[in-house]
């Protein structure tokens, strides 16, 4: 069965460093695409960035970035030089056919 | 302005009374989707529609009808709503679920909160 796994309920980061938010999958479909979204506090979900189950490299959005390691089935949010805007509830998820699951969430803290 | 809007925003009925939140969007899309969003659980998927009068259930439908009639208008029914439907929903949409191997993003609409009482 699918499954989506974000291990960190809540993070904090320093104003302009960088930040990672965990996420693992797992399912036995070779085809599958993988997305963040970023929900602030005013509640709407916002795409971030994507990834497909056979790209060869990593996406890349502006500051963010997905670290996908395939064998480990790992498709981690990099989001370089955090700004107080990026403190939000960050959610990993996955499409599989017409089949779409989400994670927990991540909750992230930037601090000035 | 492309969107998915959702009505009502905000709802608070009581157990029994049937209700139906509205979804619709002005981009043509294919697939659309509805969601509740739970604090722990994040989203998880209820109906989604491939198309027009094409529907399936995702993994929490128990208690929900949905109807894709039109391509625009994907609306949530709940017939007898239970407390344990108390939750924020989402619509969403897509282009569709899938083009030429490429996985398409959803763009939700702002969320209908639901309080059953």
């Amino acid at each position: 069965a699918q499954k989506i796994t974000q291990t960190q309920p809540g993070m904090f980061v320093q104003e302009k460093e960088a930040v990672t938010l965990d996420c693992t999958y797992d399912t036995s479909d070779p085809s599958y695409g993988l997305f963040w979204y970023k929900q602030p506090s005013s509640g709407e979900m916002i795409f971030l960035i994507y990834q497909g189950s056979y790209d060869q490299q990593n996406a890349t959005e502006g500051r963010y970035s997905l670290n996908f390691q395939k064998a480990r089935k790992s498709a981690n949010l990099v989001i370089s030089a955090s700004q107080l805007g990026d403190s939000a509830m960050y959610f990993c998820a996955m499409t599989e056919g017409f089949k779409t699951i989400f994670g927990a969430g991540t909750r992230l803290f930037v601090k000035a | 302005e492309a969107q998915v809007t959702q009505n009502p925003r905000y709802l608070i009925t009581v157990t029994g009374k049937k209700l139906t939140v509205t979804c619709s969007q002005n981009m043509n899309h294919e697939y659309m989707s509805w969601y509740r969003q739970d604090p722990g659980l994040g989203l998880r998927q209820i109906y989604y529609s491939m198309n027009v009068e094409v529907t399936d259930k995702g993994d929490v439908p128990e208690g929900y009808k949905v109807s894709r009639k039109e391509k625009r208008n994907f609306p949530l029914i709940l017939e007898s709503p239970s407390p344990n439907q108390t939750s924020l929903y989402f619509c969403a949409s897509s282009l569709s679920a899938r083009t030429s191997g490429y996985y398409n993003e959803q763009f939700f609409g702002p969320g209908t909160r639901l309080t059953v009482l």
